[in-house]
C-alpha cells in the first residue's frame, strides 16, 4: 500500500514570498501528480512528473525518485495562488491514484 | 476548462434514494476515472474505465456502480443512499492506455444526502 504524506498541512504566506510544499511517498512509482483545488472545489492538474524538474510559469515541481520525495515551489506568490495543493501517486502498478491530504495555502496581500 | 463535463453540478436527495452522475470525457480520451472527495476521507479513487471496460477498482461500495458507454461517456450510479455518501464526486479522463498519464478533472458533482 502506498502512503502519501504532505507537509505542511496549512501554510500562510505574504504576497511575493517563495512557497514550498513537500510530498513523500512510501513505495516506488513511475510518476507523481500535483493537483490544485480551488476554493470553489474544481481540481486542476498542475504537473505530472517522473524525474527531475518541471516548470510552468511561477510553479516548479521537482522529484527525487530515490528519496521518494517531491516538492512544489511557487515563486513570487500571489493571493490567487490560494488553494489546496494535492500530490497523488499511482499504486499497484495501475493508474489508480492515492492522494495526499493536501496543503491549504493562503496568500495574503 | 479541462474539457471534461459533469452533470449535474449539485444534487440534493434523501436517504435511500438512487442517483446517477454523468461524465463526458475530453474529446479523444478513452479512460474515465471516478473519485469521491468527502470531508473526512479526502480524495479517494473509486473506479476506472477504459474504452468501455472496467480497468481498475478502488474503494467503491457495492451500492455504487458505474459504466462507460460506446460514446465514451460514463455514469456513476449510487443507490440506497446514506448520509455518509454526501461528498464531491469527480470524474477525470486521460488519453493513453498503459502509461501514467495526466488526468484532466471535471468540475465535480456535489451530492448532498439529507
Amino acid at each position: 500500500k502506498n502512503e502519501v504524506e504532505q507537509s505542511p498541512q496549512n501554510l500562510t504566506a505574504q504576497e511575493g514570498e517563495f512557497i514550498t510544499i513537500n510530498c513523500s511517498y512510501s513505495v516506488g512509482i513511475s510518476a507523481l501528480h500535483w493537483l490544485q483545488q480551488h476554493p470553489g472545489g474544481g481540481i486542476v492538474s498542475l504537473f505530472m512528473l517522473s524525474s527531475g524538474k518541471k516548470k510552468h510559469g511561477r510553479l516548479i515541481a521537482t522529484i527525487n525518485i530515490q528519496e521518494k520525495h517531491s516538492s512544489l515551489h511557487i515563486t513570487a506568490s500571489h493571493p490567487r495562488d490560494s488553494a489546496v495543493y494535492i500530490c497523488a501517486v499511482p499504486t499497484g502498478g495501475s493508474e489508480k491514484l492515492v492522494f495526499g491530504k493536501g496543503t491549504k495555502l493562503t496568500v495574503n496581500p | 476548462d479541462s474539457g471534461v463535463t459533469q452533470t449535474p453540478k449539485h444534487l440534493i436527495t434523501a436517504t435511500g434514494q438512487r442517483v446517477t452522475l454523468r461524465c463526458s470525457p475530453r474529446s479523444g480520451d478513452l479512460s474515465v476515472y471516478w473519485y469521491q472527495q468527502s470531508l473526512d476521507q479526502g480524495l479517494q479513487f473509486l473506479i476506472q474505465y477504459y474504452n468501455g471496460e472496467e480497468r481498475a477498482k478502488g474503494n467503491i461500495l457495492e451500492r455504487f456502480s458505474a459504466q462507460q458507454f460506446p460514446d465514451l461517456h460514463s455514469e456513476l450510479n449510487l443507490s440506497s443512499l446514506e448520509l455518509g455518501d454526501s461528498a464531491l464526486y469527480f470524474c477525470a479522463s486521460s488519453g493513453k492506455r498503459r502509461s501514467y498519464n495526466e488526468q484532466f478533472f471535471g468540475p465535480g458533482t456535489r451530492l448532498t444526502v439529507l
